[in-house]
């Protein structure tokens, strides 16, 4: 189970850290990913990190803003979100990565929900 | 970026019939497609990867096919709890990307 945490309203320019909860799995065995969705569209990959943080990537549209991080022995992973943007709205999800990199998104969160206005 | 270009945008098809999707890439990306279904306020889930593999617990009624740039999914008789959005995904390469989503509606 994956259980995001952490959305809320928040002004452009604002920071934002959301969580994942990860249970029923060996976390630490995973590579995860940040996926997003605003409002009415479609699904935007977001960032990587591999199983033991060694190698993370990020999508063009949120490199040097947003970094992705996890505690294996806390079983979470994390996005820190800096310089937020209107069009950072989304409900942010947390998948799960069977892959090597970005390849499988086998189990999903429910979503958080990221709001950028003022 | 490869761009996967999925299509229909909609369809309304009615229980018991076979409905068809397809994606198509930019580049040929071999097999490498995934298929989920998203239903409403829900998150996605993994129905088929690499293109044509059942997910474990998915319904043999949904199937995929293709490779190089053309992709197809398909639903054999259509059931009610199959009203949702369809999104391809390709992993390629970084980044990987969907398509814009097929939103399925019952007759």
């Amino acid at each position: 189970q994956l259980v995001e945490s952490g959305g809320d309203l928040v002004q452009p320019g604002g920071s934002l850290r959301l969580s994942c909860a990860a249970s029923g799995f060996t976390f630490s065995s995973y590579s995860m990913n940040w996926v997003r969705q605003a409002p009415g569209k479609g699904l935007e990959w977001v960032s990587y990190i591999s199983s033991s943080s060694s190698t993370i990537y990020y999508a063009d549209s949120v490199k040097g803003r947003f970094t992705i991080s996890r505690d294996n022995a806390k079983n979470s992973l994390y996005l820190q979100m800096n310089s937020l943007r209107a069009e950072d709205t989304a409900v942010y999800y947390c998948a799960r990565d069977r892959g090597a990199a970005a390849q499988y998104f086998d189990y999903w969160g429910q979503g958080t929900l990221v709001t950028v206005s003022s | 970026d490869i761009q996967m270009t999925q299509s229909p945008s909609s369809l309304s098809a009615s229980v018991g019939d076979r409905v068809t999707i397809t994606c198509q890439a930019s580049q040929d990306i071999s097999n490498y497609v995934n298929w989920y279904q998203q239903k409403a306020g829900k998150a996605p889930k993994l129905l088929i990867y690499d293109a044509s593999n059942l997910e474990t617990g998915v319904p043999s009624r949904f199937s995929g096919s293709g490779s190089g740039t053309d992709f197809t999914f398909t639903i054999n008789n259509l059931q009610p709890e199959d009203i949702a959005t369809y999104y391809c995904q390709h992993y390629d390469s970084l980044p990987c990307s969907f398509g814009q989503g097929t939103k399925l509606e019952i007759k």
